[in-house]
């Protein structure tokens, strides 16, 4: 256990369907990312929330939804996904952002397969 | 642009000493960090450099040099439990995260 919990591990949607990925960090960290994991490419970063703040939107397509209730949970809400969305989303947080030493605790990621 | 490379796969000997290498041009520099990623697992901290030379952490050692745009990891004494995925990240000007894709050790007996 890494302190950052992802749910569900797994999870198999149709291109219509509507679904979302929880992230739960109890390491009283400041800032919460969401990354894309795709088969021997380098990590993607999606979102960026700093303080409950969305700091950071790298392009990501609108079927793409990010939420931040409370500065523990980060959601990934997903609809009218496309097949090459299937890929495995990381969530990870970080005592703060713009720092140096910056190191990142992940979760173990929720595997996407969009049919 | 910003580019990190990284071998995509490396195969070692159970008891030897395995070198992955990154390179990386990327617009300034705030550290270069490496993660190890069992499959299936979280990518979890190894390392973190942001001055020249060698920092040693057990059985692992992290080299960086900044004028070279080069880091190596240095893994000694290899065990089974070492074939994962290492993966390479240098922190840009910006506190941007710049990763590389990775390099798959594989530990053989």
């Amino acid at each position: 256990e890494t302190g950052v919990t992802q749910t569900p591990r797994h999870l198999v949607m149709g291109m219509t369907n509507k679904k979302s990925l929880k992230c739960e960090q109890h390491l009283g960290h400041n800032a919460m990312y969401w990354y894309k994991q795709s088969a021997k490419k380098p990590l993607e970063l999606m979102f960026v929330y700093s303080l409950e703040e969305r700091v950071e939107n790298n392009s990501v397509p609108s079927r793409f939804s990010p939420e931040c209730p409370n500065s523990s949970h980060l959601f990934l809400h997903l609809h009218t996904l496309q097949p090459e969305d299937s890929a495995l989303y990381l969530c990870a947080s970080s005592r703060d952002r713009e720092t140096g030493a910056n190191v990142l605790t992940f979760g173990a990621g929720s595997r996407l397969t969009v049919l | 642009g910003q580019n990190i490379d990284q071998p995509t796969e490396m195969t070692a000997t159970e008891g030897a000493i395995v070198q992955i290498n990154c390179t990386y041009q990327t617009s300034g520099f705030n550290g270069l960090f490496w993660y190890q990623q069992h499959a299936g697992e979280a990518p979890t901290f190894l390392s973190y450099n942001v001055l020249d030379g060698l920092e040693e952490k057990g059985r692992f050692s992290s080299f960086l040099s900044r004028s070279k745009g080069y880091s190596y990891l240095l893994l000694k004494e290899l065990q089974m439990k070492d074939s994962a995925s290492y993966l390479c990240a240098v922190m840009d000007s910006n506190y941007q995260l710049i990763w590389g894709a990775g390099t798959k050790l594989i530990i053989k007996p």
